[in-house]
């Protein structure tokens, strides 16, 4: 199975920079995701990585390293909107995913 | 339509009916999988589909079963529903095991 940890709750100021952390442990690796879930909502893929390294998108980058089980969620220039939790999920040796408990997000004015 | 839809939207069920939540897609993707979701525990999957005739058992498949009878549905039910199945379900697609997943809107379910 797999052991996934990040933050309860994070909150940052509109305009700021936030970063997620997130930490695994896995009987097997093929891939890490970030997905955003706005209250009330249906998860949406923000990112994934598979090689060591960073992959940026716009405002939101991902940052993975395997030897350390590590992965970060970067999210730039924040807006109201990016008020939402934040969810990462590791695709295990049997291509099925494990998902964290999620990361609250709160961007006050 | 586009995307997955899920139907009921929410239900408030008897402990010990049967009920089965639907799931429909029409992206013609491969793999299908039901999840539940929790308050502090994230997102469980329960049951997945990897192809159109194929199902398997994921994290937390004990009360429910699924089947896939084609590519674009895949049901969930629970036989006998018990207090703990109260939860959020989400159903998802994606063209692969190797893809990003994309979720249906869920169907908030009370069982007393």
């Amino acid at each position: 199975g797999q052991n996934i940890d990040q933050p309860t709750e994070m909150t940052a100021t509109e305009g700021a920079i936030v970063q997620i952390n997130c930490t695994y442990q896995t009987s097997g690796f093929n891939g890490l995701f970030w997905y955003q879930q706005h209250a009330g909502e249906a998860p949406t893929f923000l990112s994934y990585n598979v090689l060591d390294g960073l992959e940026e998108k716009g405002r939101f980058s991902s940052f993975l390293s395997r030897s350390k089980g590590y992965s970060y969620l970067l999210l730039k220039e924040l807006q109201m909107k990016d008020s939402a939790s934040y969810l990462c999920a590791v695709r295990d040796g049997d291509y099925k995913l494990s998902f964290g408990a999620g990361t609250t997000v709160t961007v006050r004015a | 339509i586009a995307g997955i839809t899920q139907a009921p939207t929410s239900q408030i069920l008897a402990a010990g009916r049967r009920m089965t939540l639907r799931c429909t897609q029409d992206m013609r993707h491969n793999a299908m999988y039901w999840y539940r979701q929790d308050l502090g525990l994230g997102l469980r999957l329960i049951h997945y589909s990897n192809t159109a005739g194929t199902t398997g058992k994921g994290e937390v498949p004990d009360g429910y079963s699924v089947s896939r009878a084609n590519t674009d549905d895949f049901p969930l039910t629970l036989a006998s529903a018990v207090p703990s199945q109260t939860s959020v379900y989400f159903c998802a697609s994606s063209t692969g095991t190797n893809n990003e997943q994309f979720f249906g809107p869920g169907t908030r379910l009370t069982v007393l």
